[in-house]
Parts: C-alpha cells; structure tokens; sequence
C-alpha cells in the first residue's frame, strides 16, 4: 500500500540556517509522483514540487532543493539560507491509485524559523 | 492564473444542522478532490469526480454527499454536523493528462459548535 512517512514531528531552526526535511515512502508502483506542499499558519496548501519516478536528478529552485533517492525510497526538501517566512508545515504526499490519483499525505513537518 | 475558489472560506454550524461547501476548479480542469484536515493532522481525501462521475471514494461518512455540476464546479453536502466535523476542507482540481497535478483551493475552515 501507498505510505508516507516524515518522521519530523517539528524542527526548529534559526533563520539562515539550511534545514532538511525527510520523506520516505512505500509504493507497490513501478512508476509514480511525489509532491511537496507547504502549509503556512494562514492554512492554504502550497503546491511545491512535483517529481517523476523515472528522473533521479536533484531539483533546486532558489533556496529549496529535493534529493530524490529511488533507492532508498526518500525525497527529502531542503531549505538553504532559512527565513522566518519559511515557517509552516511541509506535506510530503503521493498519489494512490484506484479510480483516481488521490493523494495519501505524510503527517507533515512543522518548520519553525527564529529570527 | 486562475485558481480554485471555494466558498465559504469560514463557516460556523451548530451540531445537527447542515453545511454546503462549494468549489469551483481552475477552468479546463475535469476532476475535483475533497480532502478534510482536523486540527493538526494531514489532510485525508474524501471524494473525488472526473467528468461529474464520482471517481473515487474515501473515508467520507455517510452524512456527507457531494456532486459535480455540469460547469464542473462542485459541492459537499453535509448533514447532521458533529462536533469532530469542524476541519479544514479542501477542495483540488486536477487535468487528466497532466498526472495529477493537483492544485487546491483555500480551504474551508468549518466549525461546528
């Protein structure tokens, strides 16, 4: 069955700080997608990043970048250069088949950056 | 760019009584999800509809229903509210052929006192 797993209940950074946030996840898929989502205090989902199984290439987009590990089964985000506006939930999710792509989400990270 | 709007964004309800959240999708968008989120848990889907058929279902109680309108917009019908109601719903539109790149609205914040 789908699984997501973020083991980061919560993580506390100082701004300026790179952090990482961890996913690991289970698929019986052979090809598949993963996402990231951010989650501020004011509640919106944020669609981050979407990645396709087949491309194991590392992603970076200004201060974030996701290291996809097939092997492993990670997809792990990290923030360089951290800044308060960062804070928020992070939802690592993928898709679980069945008449539909719903998404099954991790319990998310919640991200804390002091100034 | 257009986004997914719903409506209301908050919404207060007394136990027993019903709600009706609504969702319009990004325009050319054929399938819409429903997703709940209690306080400090991961969103969990409930339902969703390609082509206005339902195309799956979650762990959506029986006291709720929902549909997809010929505009495509959608609606979740709740009735005899509970306390354990009052979440975050969410609603998401998708294209098939773009693999589930799924964009979600606001969210509806639904307190049931």
């Amino acid at each position: 069955a789908q699984k997501v797993t973020q083991a980061q209940t919560e993580i506390s950074v100082v701004e300026k700080e790179d952090v990482t946030l961890d996913c690991v996840y289970e698929t019986r898929d052979t090809t598949y997608y993963l996402f990231w989502y951010k989650q501020p205090p004011s509640g919106e989902l944020v669609f981050l990043i979407r990645r396709n199984s087949f491309d194991e290439q590392n992603e970076i987009s200004g201060r974030y970048s996701w290291n996809f590990q097939k092997s492993t089964s990670s997809f792990n985000f990290t923030i360089t250069a951290s800044q308060v506006v960062d804070s928020a939930v992070y939802f690592c999710a993928l898709p679980l088949r069945g008449g539909s792509e719903k998404l099954v989400f991790g319990k998310g990270t919640k991200l804390t950056v002091n100034p | 760019a257009a986004g997914v709007i719903q409506s209301p964004r908050h919404l207060i309800k007394e136990k027993r009584e019903t709600a009706t959240l609504k969702c319009y999708p990004i325009p050319r968008h054929d399938t819409v999800y429903w997703y709940q989120q209690g306080p400090g848990q991961d969103p969990q889907f409930l339902i969703s509809f390609y082509e206005k058929m339902q195309s799956d279902k979650g762990s959506i109680p029986d006291r709720f229903s929902a549909q997809q309108f010929s505009d495509y917009h959608s609606e979740l019908n709740m009735s005899s509210l509970e306390l354990g109601d009052s979440a975050l719903y969410f609603c998401a539109s998708s294209s098939r052929g773009t693999y589930n790149e799924q964009f979600f609205g606001p969210g509806t914040r639904l307190t049931v006192l």
